[in-house]
This record gives structure tokens, sequence and C-alpha cells, in this order.
């Protein structure tokens, strides 16, 4: 299994649309989760942390289940500048510190 | 503020080749420094990291390796480089609440 994965989509919506992406990890030992957006030829951004309670920035919503192991991201009222990858990443120990394991990425296309 | 630097940007090396990227963190002191790796159509892959000076360890076996001779250089290198060294290079440094990472540089051996 590997270590995040995630629907790499396209997904294709019209703007205004809700749309949501999930995620799933297989080290249960993880502490830390966030969501990533990375345009096309950029670096990843991170876009917010995920919290066992949920939360919400904006018209994003990132809700964690770590009985199930999984993640979510909603995104709601979709613009055009919304289109972009998102990355579902999630922390791993490592023998002398901790690094982020990263999914490979779900596409998000908003069209007018 | 902190702020990650990362150059070249781009980059065209030919097989067998030597190879020398730098990254640099400013705003900080003992950060955690990363090599990352994408590859066409594939996800991000941890190659090295480093919690200090000198201090390097690898994830993965490859053709590539790691320096950190100052507190906030990180250098990634090879002696010889592959066709499948080809990729987008990123350096990231991390905080609790995420990594952050430098532009990039995009690296297509020929």
């Amino acid at each position: 299994r590997k270590e995040v994965e995630q629907d790499p989509g396209p997904f294709n919506v019209p703007e205004g649309a809700t749309v949501a992406f999930n995620c799933t990890y297989s080290n249960s030992a993880s502490q830390s989760f966030f969501w990533y957006r990375q345009d096309c030829r950029k670096e990843p951004k991170l876009l917010m942390s995920v919290y066992s309670s949920g939360n919400e920035d904006g018209r994003f919503t990132a809700q964690l289940n770590r009985a199930s192991q999984y993640i979510s991201l909603l995104i709601r009222d979709s613009k055009l500048s919304d289109s972009a990858t998102y990355l579902c990443v999630v922390n791993k120990d490592l023998q002398a510190g901790t690094a982020l394991i990263f999914g490979k990425g779900t596409t998000l296309s908003v069209s007018s | 503020s902190q702020t990650i630097h990362q150059w070249p940007a781009t980059l065209v090396q030919p097989v067998g080749s030597p190879l020398s990227l730098e990254c640099t963190v400013e705003g900080t002191s003992n950060p955690n420094l990363y090599w990352y790796r994408q590859a066409a159509g594939r996800g991000l892959q941890l190659l090295f990291y480093s919690v200090g000076i000198g201090q390097i360890s690898s994830e993965v076996p490859q053709n590539l390796s790691a320096s950190r001779p100052q507190d906030r250089q990180f250098i990634l290198s090879s002696k010889k480089l592959l066709l499948s060294d080809s990729g987008f290079y990123l350096c990231a440094w991390s905080v609790s609440w995420g990594d952050f990472f430098g532009q990039g540089t995009r690296l297509t051996v020929v």
C-alpha cells in the first residue's frame, strides 16, 4: 500500500461548483497532516493544515478521520484560480527528525 | 521572515556531467532541510534530509549526494548525471506547521 494515496483526477468542474478530494494514508503513527497546492511547473505551497476536529479556511474545509486514516478537502464556490494540483501530505518520523510524505496529487480544473 | 533560495531555476546537462544545486535559507537558524525530487507524472520523493551541519541522511539509494557545509546551506550533487536524474528538484525547510519550498530547479539531462 502506498504511503499516501489520492485519486489523480482530473476533476473538471464549472465555476461555483463544490468539489471534494479524498486521500488515505498508511502510517497510523502520522501526527501531522496538510494539504498543499501546486500550480503547473511551480513549487508546492502550503494550503492548510488538517486538524482532528476539522478546520475551515474561507471556502476550504479539511477533515481528518484517524480511525480510517482518511483525509479530505472540500472546496466550495470554485473559482477559476482554484485550478491546480492538490497534494495530500502526512508526516513521517525518520531516524533523525521528521519529513513530509506527499501524495501524487489530484488535479482540479475549474472552467467558466 | 524566513525565505529559501534555490538556484538555478532551470538546467540542461549532458549525461555524465557533474551537478551542483544550491539552497540557502534566511531568517532562521538550525533549520531541518530537505531535498525532494518530482519526476514527470510522479509525486514528490524525499531524497535527503539534514538536521544540522554535516548531518545528512538519505531516504533512497541513488546517483546523488548531499552536503550541508553551513547551517543554512544545503547542496545537492552528482559526479555523473544519468538520464533518469531528470526532474524538478526542490529544497525545503521545515517548521512544525509544514514545509516551505524553494522555487525549484528543473533539471533536464540530455
